[in-house]
């Protein structure tokens, strides 16, 4: 069954580093997500991506955050200057339309800001 | 801002017994809600959806209720099996407007004993 892959599994960088988080869709996928989940708190939204440009972001998704679909197949999450906040699990999903349809997510990066 | 609640942080039951989730909801737009299943370390699994236009959905062991005058969904699963053990987690999401952002609930923890 198809599924989404995200890289790396577990990511640690010094604050105030940059740091890119990689997914790949699912390949008839035209939808793609980036949520997040801080230890301990809710699975919360940050960016959908449809057609090469951001359809709606959340007020977490601010200047320091940016997303891209570099190819045909990646979809990436980069956060310039990170914080200790930003230490949560960034999850990657994609769906095959908006509206009525489940979004499938992948296992996940652990980002850890030292 | 809880516009998803899922109250019962955890929730036992024996093997072939059934387990009930429960879910509430506050946004009156909301028009579609799904069940998602996670087990540590990976992302979230989806396992059922309802729309607003209907009351019940089921898919083998597993049934979504919704109750749309009480703001309420309840996820059933029969026989629950050890297996069935994982963090559930309640979304929603409104058709169109929103571009299908998920609102997670807090997640229950559904432990199934042998």
């Amino acid at each position: 069954e198809p599924e989404v892959t995200q890289t790396p599994s577990h990511q640690v960088t010094q604050m105030g580093q940059e740091v890119i988080l990689r997914c790949v869709p699912i390949s008839n996928h035209l939808y793609f997500y980036w949520y997040r989940q801080i230890l301990g708190q809710k699975v919360e939204f940050l960016v959908s991506f449809y057609n090469n440009e951001i359809s709606e972001k959340s007020e977490i998704f601010d200047d320091q955050f940016s997303v891209e679909r570099p190819d045909g197949s990646n979809f990436t999450l980069k956060i310039r200057s990170t914080k200790l906040e930003d230490s949560a699990m960034y999850f990657c999903a994609s769906s095959p339309e908006q509206g009525r349809q489940p979004q499938h997510f992948g296992d996940g990066t652990r980002l850890s800001i030292l | 801002d809880q516009q998803v609640k899922q109250n019962s942080p955890s929730l036992s039951v024996q093997e072939g017994r059934i387990s009930i989730l429960n879910c509430d909801y506050t946004n009156s737009m909301f028009d579609y809600f799904l069940w998602y299943k996670k087990y540590p370390a990976e992302g979230p699994t989806f396992l059922i959806s309802i729309s607003s236009i209907k009351d019940k959905n089921e898919d083998g062991r597993f049934t979504v209720f919704l109750n749309k005058s009480a703001k309420h969904l309840s996820l059933h699963i029969v026989p629950s099996q050890p297996g069935d053990s994982a963090v559930y987690f309640c979304a929603a999401s409104v058709y169109g407007g929103s571009q299908g952002n998920l609102i997670f609930g807090k997640g229950t923890k559904l432990s199934v004993k042998p």
